[in-house]
């Protein structure tokens, strides 16, 4: 079974709409990691959550990591083409600073 | 500046033979990875290390070989005995300890066994 479950798989929004990813846990999260990848490229690092409850914010995206630190959300206002790529998060399971990624989820952005 | 960088960005490798990737970082962090995309199935874990000349198997070590003799150098060795090793190759690294272990990844090495 998948440790952490990412949905949905793939996404195409209308430019300027707002949408929202989830990243699911089936264990305790110590610390979730949003990363952004173009096709092709490596990972870029978005936020980093640890408290229950915890939101954070850069730009025009914002993370949010739930109280009973399983799930978290990233929300995207008012998209832009820009934001098009492949979302992944990673999880800190407390397994000795390895990091557990999800499949990733593929944004389409249309003009 | 400081980063990770892989060489090469391309690679072609005939049935049989070895090839080795490289991963060099200047951010002085102690642990690097290795890790193998293929569509659909996310990033996988085939090897870390957290100490030079220590290194550990990962989800899926079988068919390759690294090796960690300087802190700065991660090098990965995909062996003929990888049944399908045509994939996206990431390195990364990171610091160890403490309550943030954001990992930072190189640009990576598209692997394609003709």
């Amino acid at each position: 079974s998948q440790e952490l479950e990412q949905s949905p798989q793939s996404l195409i929004v209308q430019e300027g709409k707002n949408l929202t990813i989830n990243c699911t846990s089936s264990k305790t999260l110590y610390g979730l990691y949003w990363y952004k990848q173009k096709y092709g490229e490596g990972l870029i690092f978005l936020m980093m959550l640890q408290k229950g409850g915890e939101e954070k914010s850069h730009e025009k995206i914002t993370a949010k990591l739930d109280e009973k630190k399983q799930q978290s959300s990233l929300h995207i206002t008012a998209s832009q083409p820009s934001h098009a790529g492949i979302y992944l998060c990673g999880a800190d399971h407390g397994a000795n600073s390895k990091l557990t990624f999800g499949k990733g989820i593929t944004l389409s952005v249309r003009p | 500046d400081g980063g990770i960088t892989q060489s090469p960005k391309y690679l072609f490798r005939k049935e049989g033979q070895n090839v080795t990737l490289s991963c060099e970082q200047n951010l002085n962090h102690d642990a690097m990875y290795w890790y193998r995309q293929d569509p659909g199935q996310g990033l996988r874990l085939i090897y870390y290390s957290q100490i030079v000349n220590d290194f550990q198997k990962g989800d899926i070590a079988e068919g390759y070989s690294v090796s960690r003799e300087k802190k700065e150098s991660f090098p990965l060795t995909v062996t003929s005995a990888q049944k399908n090793p045509t994939a996206f190759y990431l390195c990364a690294s990171s610091t160890i300890g403490g309550s943030i272990n954001e990992q930072f990844f190189g640009p990576g090495t598209r692997l394609t066994v003709l």
